[in-house]
């Protein structure tokens, strides 16, 4: 069973269409994030979500925003869909009552063409 | 604005070579200190979580230490091998807070 696991792995759309990215995890944990992996390959926080709540909004275009339909998805919405939103994006979730580490999924390759 | 800092940003060691890089973080309300390890293509893996001032933490051939008071943690990796190349995050939490990642040393192994 995939701890972490998002959908699609690969995504290529046009620009100004509106896109999905899902992302579920079976863990129980309550905190789930949205990182960017940018063009240098550096890994940035988008949004965390803790028990349907968003806590962190770093600065992000609105364009982006996250829907928690229940505590285990964390899905990520695009709209007006940008050359330079290509990226990978990293789901990934931690209890932060614990002290454990944070899991991953596999990655979305986005590709705006 | 937290800082999260690791260097170098990127290093080649020889095959056989032992190594050690570092992660500087906030020294104030320290609650853990994570290392990953990111093979191209693929996802981050957790190779530590450390969380007491002095920890010193081992998994085969890579080991780290924590120092919170000053503010940094080193990762040795002993004898490099070509598997160890990848891209080596380190992440620092806050009590209760978000995980703030580094932007990673990329490793490259020389055979």
């Amino acid at each position: 069973d995939t701890a972490v696991s998002q959908t699609p792995k690969y995504l290529v759309t046009q620009m100004g269409n509106d896109k999905s990215i899902k992302c579920e995890q079976n863990l129980g944990h309550d905190t789930m994030y949205w990182y960017k992996q940018d063009s240098k390959k550096f890994l940035k926080i988008m949004f965390s979500y803790n028990n349907k709540e968003l806590i962190i909004n770093e600065t992000v275009p609105n364009r982006f925003s996250p829907k928690s339909p229940d505590k285990a998805h964390l899905n990520l919405h695009i709209n007006s869909l940008e050359l330079g939103d290509s990226a990978v994006y990293f789901c990934a979730s931690e209890d932060p009552r614990m002290n454990t580490e944070a899991f991953f999924g596999q990655g979305t390759r986005l590709t705006v063409v | 604005i937290l800082n999260v800092e690791q260097s170098p940003q990127s290093l080649h060691v020889q095959e056989g070579d032992s190594t050690n890089f570092t992660c500087s973080f906030p020294s104030s309300n320290f609650y853990a200190l994570h290392w990953y390890r990111w093979e191209t293509a693929k996802s981050p893996e957790a190779l530590f979580v450390m969380t007491l001032n002095g920890d010193e933490k081992k998994k085969g051939r890579i080991s780290a230490t924590l120092n919170t008071k000053e503010g940094y943690s080193y990762l040795y990796i002993k004898g490099s091998q070509p598997e160890d190349s990848a891209t080596y995050l380190c992440a620092f939490k806050e009590a209760g807070d978000k995980i703030i990642f580094g932007k990673g040393t990329r490793l490259h192994i020389l055979p």
